[in-house]
């Protein structure tokens, strides 16, 4: 079963405004993932979040993440069209010996 | 720097057929290597992971195998393909045994006819 869940399934917005995708989860993780894949391409890693932290930055990225809720947000601003992109969250756990579980990913349409 | 290569980067192949695709990293020692499959429209499964010469573990039982023969080399294998290994593959290295970033291959994308 999916540990990591992301919500919405598809979002487009147009170029400019800000995109929020959200993750949740199932069980306690260690870290929690979110990477990027552009069509019919393999993916990218954009940022990591430990369970001990709630939020980090990374240029225009901001994600949260909230652990008695089990879940987390990835925040790209001030979007432009080649955001255009899947975005997907994966966690790792104590027991799962570096294996991260992937949810199936928010598809992201920025119109220029 | 880490770089990761995958190949092919499409084979269509006849139900019955063998298969091997391959990955090998560069730039890095005693990776964790992993093997992926990703449905149209969805996320990635798990189907193989490793974390040294010769040790794999399967998550899902089916049609494929893996081998690691040497330290950055992950091999993903079928004697007889069926339809349902269709499907585009993605081989990814880590460098954390607690899990972390991953760094992903192109993917090949699988058309078993």
């Amino acid at each position: 079963s999916q540990q990591g869940e992301e919500d919405p399934q598809a979002l487009s917005i147009q170029e400019g405004e800000n995109a929020t995708m959200n993750c949740s989860y199932k069980t306690s993780i260690n870290n929690l993932q979110w990477y990027r894949q552009n069509s019919g391409r393999g993916l990218v890693h954009l940022i990591l979040i430990r369970s001990n932290e709630r939020e980090k930055h990374s240029g225009r990225l901001r994600v949260t993440l909230d652990t008695s809720k089990k879940s987390s947000s990835l925040l790209i601003t001030a979007s432009r069209a080649a955001d255009t992109a899947s975005y997907f969250c994966a966690t790792a756990t104590n027991t799962n010996a570096g294996k991260s579980t992937f949810g199936d990913g928010t598809t992201l349409t920025v119109k220029p | 720097s880490q770089t990761i290569h995958q190949w092919p980067a499409t084979l269509v192949q006849p139900v019955g057929s063998p298969l091997s695709l391959e990955c090998t990293v560069e730039g890095t020692s005693n990776p964790n290597l992993y093997w992926y499959r990703q449905a149209a429209g969805r996320g990635l499964q798990l189907l193989f992971y490793s974390v040294g010469i010769g040790q794999i573990s399967s998550e899902v039982p089916q049609n494929l195998s893996a081998s690691r023969p040497q330290d950055r080399q992950f091999i993903l294998s079928s004697k007889k393909l069926l339809l349902s290994d269709s499907g585009f593959y993605l081989c990814a290295w880590s460098a954390i045994r607690q899990g972390g970033e991953a760094f992903f291959g192109q993917g090949t994308r699988l058309t078993v006819v």
